[in-house]
């Protein structure tokens, strides 16, 4: 079992749509990341939590430290936020980080 | 002010030549990693820096991968003999010192720069 896991792999939306990508882990942590991956491959940090909830413009993220999991919501999504959406996670001391599989997110005009 | 940067952010070679990646941190920060991208992958842990150390090297997959770090600040990543196997995305990324060391919060954010995609015909 990967010590994080993301679900869906891929999804697919129409503009307009509410998106949803859970992230599962195994590990003890102090934070998580979300990144997202552009397809020039450059990727880029959303959200760093350790608790509670995000909000960034239509994004959301929301982290349950007692059940190991977190989700990260677009709300309206647009044909622009089509990207791989990536869970990354440190251990619970130190900055060396586990990925995710990634969740490829195709939004449709 | 400047994130991470690395060039070349491109590098076509031929199997069996050497490859230099370079990587530039965000200023002020001394932890620096290198992780890898290959098609189709996920993301994985290559070596970490801190200052000029290398304190994790366990992610580099062979002998034929190498890394430095001088002044605290730029590093290369070096690539002998590829091999079509290495094809990839390298990407580095940089954040203020782990714990432990002068940071007070049990986790740094990483910020990463651009990439570099490799193929090795």
């Amino acid at each position: 079992k990967n010590e994080v896991e993301q679900s869906p792999q891929n999804l697919t939306a129409q503009e307009g749509e509410f998106i949803t990508i859970n992230c599962s882990y195994s590990v003890g942590i102090s934070a998580l990341h979300w990144l997202q991956q552009h397809p020039g491959g450059g990727i880029v940090s959303l959200f760093m939590l350790s608790s509670g909830k995000k909000k960034h413009g239509r994004l959301i993220a929301t982290i349950n430290i007692q059940e190991k999991h977190s989700s990260l919501h677009i709300t309206a999504s647009h044909p622009r936020d089509s990207a791989v959406y990536i869970c990354a996670v440190p251990p619970a001391a130190g900055n060396k980080l586990t990925f995710g599989g990634g969740t490829r997110v195709l939004v449709k005009p | 002010g400047a994130g991470v940067s690395q060039s070349p952010s491109n590098k076509v070679t031929e199997k069996g030549k050497d490859v230099e990646l370079r990587c530039d941190p965000i200023s002020g920060h001394t932890a620096l990693y290198w992780y890898r991208q290959s098609l189709g992958q996920g993301l994985e842990f290559l070596i970490y820096f801190q200052g000029n150390s290398a304190p994790d090297k366990s992610g580099l997959p062979s002998d034929r991968f190498s890394a430095e770090r001088t002044g605290g600040s730029v590093s290369t990543l070096t690539i002998q003999r590829t091999q079509q196997e290495d094809s990839a995305v390298y990407l580095c990324a940089s954040s203020f010192p782990e714990p432990g060391l002068a940071g007070v919060r049990p986790y740094n954010e990483q910020f990463f720069g651009p990439g570099t995609r490799l193929t090795v015909l």
